[in-house]
C-alpha cells in the first residue's frame, strides 16, 4: 500500500519569505505525484504534477516541486510567498494505473502580511 | 471553476440513517471519484467509477456505495450512518482514468 507523509502540519511565514513544504511517499513502483491547494472556502485545485521527465516541475502561481526518487520525496517550494498563498496544501501520489490518489495529511500555511 | 457541482453543501443526519450525496461532472468526464476528508486530515479515497462501473475502491466498508449515470452525474450512498462518518465528502471527475482530477466544493455531512 502506498502512503504519503507531510511532516509540517502548520507553517507560518511572513510575506516575501521562502517556502518549502516537505512530502515523502512510500511506494516501490512508478509513481505520479501531485500538489493540490485548498484556499479557504474553495475546492481543491491542482498546483502541479509530475508524471515523468524533468524532476523539477513548475506549476501555477510561482510554485515548483522537485522529485527526488532516491529520497522518495516531492517537496514544494516558492521563493517568495504572498499573503494570498494562505491555504492548505496537500501532496498526493498514485502508484497504480489510473488516478486514484493517496493524499498526505496536509500542511496549513499562513502568510502574515 | 471546476465544473464539478455537489449537492447539498451541508447535511445533518442521525446515526443509523442513510444518506445520498450527489455530484454533477463536466460533460465528457467519464471518471468520477469520491473522497472522504475528516476534519484536519487529507482526503481519503472511497471509490472510483469509470463509464458507470466501479473501477477501484479504497478501504471503506460495503455500506459505502455509489452510482454513476450516463448524464455525468453520480451518487454516493452511505447506509447505517456512524458518528465517524462525519466529514467533508469530495467528488472529483476527469475525462479518463489517467488525467488529473477536478474537485467539487464538497458536501459536509454531520452525523449526530
Amino acid at each position: 500500500a502506498q502512503s504519503v507523509s507531510q511532516h509540517n502540519h502548520h507553517v507560518i511565514l511572513s510575506e516575501a519569505a521562502s517556502l518549502e513544504l516537505g512530502c515523502n511517499y512510500s511506494y516501490g513502483g512508478t509513481v505520479n505525484l501531485f500538489w493540490y491547494v485548498q484556499y479557504p472556502g474553495q475546492h481543491l485545485q491542482l498546483l502541479l504534477k509530475y508524471f515523468s521527465g524533468d524532476p523539477l516541475v513548475k506549476g501555477i502561481k510561482g510554485f515548483e516541486a522537485e522529485f527526488i526518487k532516491s529520497k522518495f520525496s516531492f517537496n514544494l517550494r516558492k521563493p517568495s510567498v504572498q499573503w494570498s498563498d494562505t491555504a492548505e496544501y496537500f501532496c498526493a501520489v498514485n502508484g497504480e494505473p489510473g488516478n486514484m490518489l493517496t493524499f498526505g495529511g496536509g500542511t496549513r500555511l499562513m502568510v502574515k502580511p | 471553476e471546476t465544473g464539478v457541482t455537489q449537492s447539498p453543501t451541508h447535511l445533518i443526519k442521525t446515526r443509523g440513517q442513510q444518506v445520498t450525496l450527489r455530484c454533477s461532472s463536466q460533460s465528457g468526464h467519464n471518471t468520477v471519484s469520491w473522497y472522504q476528508q475528516a476534519l484536519g486530515q487529507g482526503p481519503q479515497f472511497i471509490f472510483q467509477y469509470y463509464r458507470e462501473e466501479e473501477n477501484g475502491r479504497g478501504n471503506f466498508p460495503p455500506r459505502f456505495s455509489g452510482l454513476q449515470f450516463p448524464n455525468y452525474s453520480s451518487e454516493l450512498n452511505v447506509n447505517a450512518l456512524e458518528l465517524d462518518d462525519s466529514a467533508l465528502y469530495l467528488c472529483a471527475s476527469s475525462p479518463d482514468r489517467d488525467s488529473p482530477l477536478h474537485f467539487g466544493n464538497g458536501t459536509r455531512l454531520t452525523v449526530t
